[in-house]
């Protein structure tokens, strides 16, 4: 089944700290994308990429780097971890195209200490 | 990044009743999406609708484009509709692309 994983499913950080999150498709998806959900709030999107070693901003870049080194594969790095980036961050993949669907992860809660 | 603002922010409703969700956006929309959130749990697609009126199930979705507006009405509410609902929308300039509301936190009680 289609499906798209992230890992670590939570994670607690120190301040300053590099942080690694890893997310993986099934789907043969061309995009791929990093959101973070605060609490109480929507989705902000971070960082996506629609081809294989070749990541663009999104509406809150600044303090992450994102890496898609395959078509299945995105990453989010967090080079220095700061209290503000406490959140639970979602990947998700779709097809190209206008009616195409959106297909989630599962999250990773991400604690900042 | 774009606009979209959702209305209201919660809703508590007796199982039964209907609900209806609101969602504004600054642009012009080519693509309009409501999205569910279980408490605690990940996104799912509900219904794909930028323009006009879709349903599915006990869901129906009414997008004025020109109006930049959209709809989500609930039928005959629930326990098991209580979470999260969603929409985002995306510009043509870069359609696949989405950018969500805050949401409306639904809570249906017995």
């Amino acid at each position: 089944e289609a499906a798209v994983t992230q890992s670590p499913r939570s994670k607690v950080a120190v301040t300053g700290g590099k942080v690694t999150l890893s997310c993986h498709q099934t789907n043969n998806h061309d995009y791929m994308y990093w959101y973070r959900q605060d609490t109480g709030h929507g989705l902000r999107l971070i960082h996506y990429s629609y081809v294989a070693d070749s990541t663009e901003k999104g509406d809150i870049p600044d303090g992450y780097k994102a890496s898609r080194p395959s078509q299945e594969n995105f990453s989010l790095i967090l080079e220095l971890a700061s209290l503000s980036q406490t959140a639970v961050y979602f990947c998700a993949s779709s097809e190209a195209g206008t009616n195409s669907d959106y297909t989630f992860g599962s999250g990773t809660r991400l604690l900042v200490i | 990044g774009q606009q979209v603002q959702q209305s209201p922010a919660s809703l508590v409703l007796q199982e039964g009743e209907n609900a209806e969700l609101q969602c504004n956006f600054s642009s012009t929309a080519t693509r309009l999406q409501w999205f569910y959130q279980r408490p605690g749990g990940s996104l799912v697609s509900l219904l794909y609708n930028p323009s006009g009126t879709k349903h599915t199930g006990r869901l129906t979705s009414t997008t004025v484009t020109k109006e930049r507006r959209s709809s989500l009405h609930i039928s005959s509410s629930q326990t098991t509709d209580s979470g999260t609902y969603f929409c985002a929308m995306a510009l043509m300039s870069n359609y696949n692309v989405l950018y969500f509301g805050s949401g409306t936190k639904l809570t249906v009680e017995p």
